[in-house]
């Protein structure tokens, strides 16, 4: 009974490969987005989505590309994967896309990405 | 857009001593503040919040202080435990902000049996 899951955990791959992480929620919630944090442990969000639709997307290299098929499913896929990829990526959701009190975020438990 | 500054980013307790994480973000229109706990291998989860229209929030053994003026917050933890050690985040948004949370760099906390 996950609210937020995420697969894989671990994804170790060599640069240059092309991955997915894929993540689903089942709160019901109308927004997901992807965090990544960083190996200072920096959190800083990449995209967000509001019922299947791009509402932020940061200043992310283009070789990232989150899918949306329906508004519990938010996957991430990166292709030509570099060094810098590195890092803890966070899938999470929220009950609507408005900051602020009572739209509580919740995290997934992270997709620990290692390219060598 | 709104810049939030965590300090310390390390802070080792006794067990049962107080503990104190501070914040200070820039955007005078944020009004919502709350504060996530990371244990090991695990997401962010929330702990506590606080909204701008209230100066102090208390929920067992944390409460958050808000200085709107000075433009910032803090994380109070009294009688630590063992399990209290986690990294902390504080967080800044306002209502309506499709960009949500800004956090700050995170506080490692160890508490020391």
């Amino acid at each position: 009974d996950t609210a937020v899951s995420q697969t894989p955990k671990y994804l170790v791959t060599q640069m240059g490969n092309d991955k997915s992480i894929k993540c689903e929620q089942n709160l019901g919630h109308d927004t997901m987005y992807w965090y990544k944090q960083d190996s200072k442990k920096f959190l800083k969000i990449m995209f967000s989505y509001n019922n299947k639709e791009l509402i932020i997307n940061e200043t992310v290299p283009n070789r990232f590309s989150p899918k949306s098929p329906d508004k519990a499913h938010l996957n991430l896929h990166i292709n030509s994967l570099e060094l810098g990829d590195s890092a803890v990526y966070f899938c999470a959701s929220s009950p609507h896309r408005d900051g602020g009190f009572g739209n509580t975020i919740y995290f997934g438990e992270g997709s620990w990405l290692t390219v060598v | 857009g709104e810049n939030v500054e965590q300090h310390p980013s390390t802070l080792s307790v006794q067990e049962g001593d107080s503990a104190v994480i501070k914040c200070t973000y820039s955007d005078s229109a944020s009004n919502y503040f709350p504060w996530y706990k990371q244990e090991l291998g695990k997401g962010p989860q929330l702990i506590i919040d606080i909204r701008s229209n209230v100066g102090e929030k208390k929920d067992q053994r944390i409460a958050v202080t808000l200085n709107k003026t000075a433009k910032h917050f803090s994380l109070h933890i009294t009688e630590t435990q063992p399990e209290d050690s986690a990294v902390y985040f504080c967080a800044a948004s306002k209502v309506g902000s499709a960009r949500q949370l800004t956090f700050g760099s995170g506080t490692q906390l160890t508490v020391l049996p």
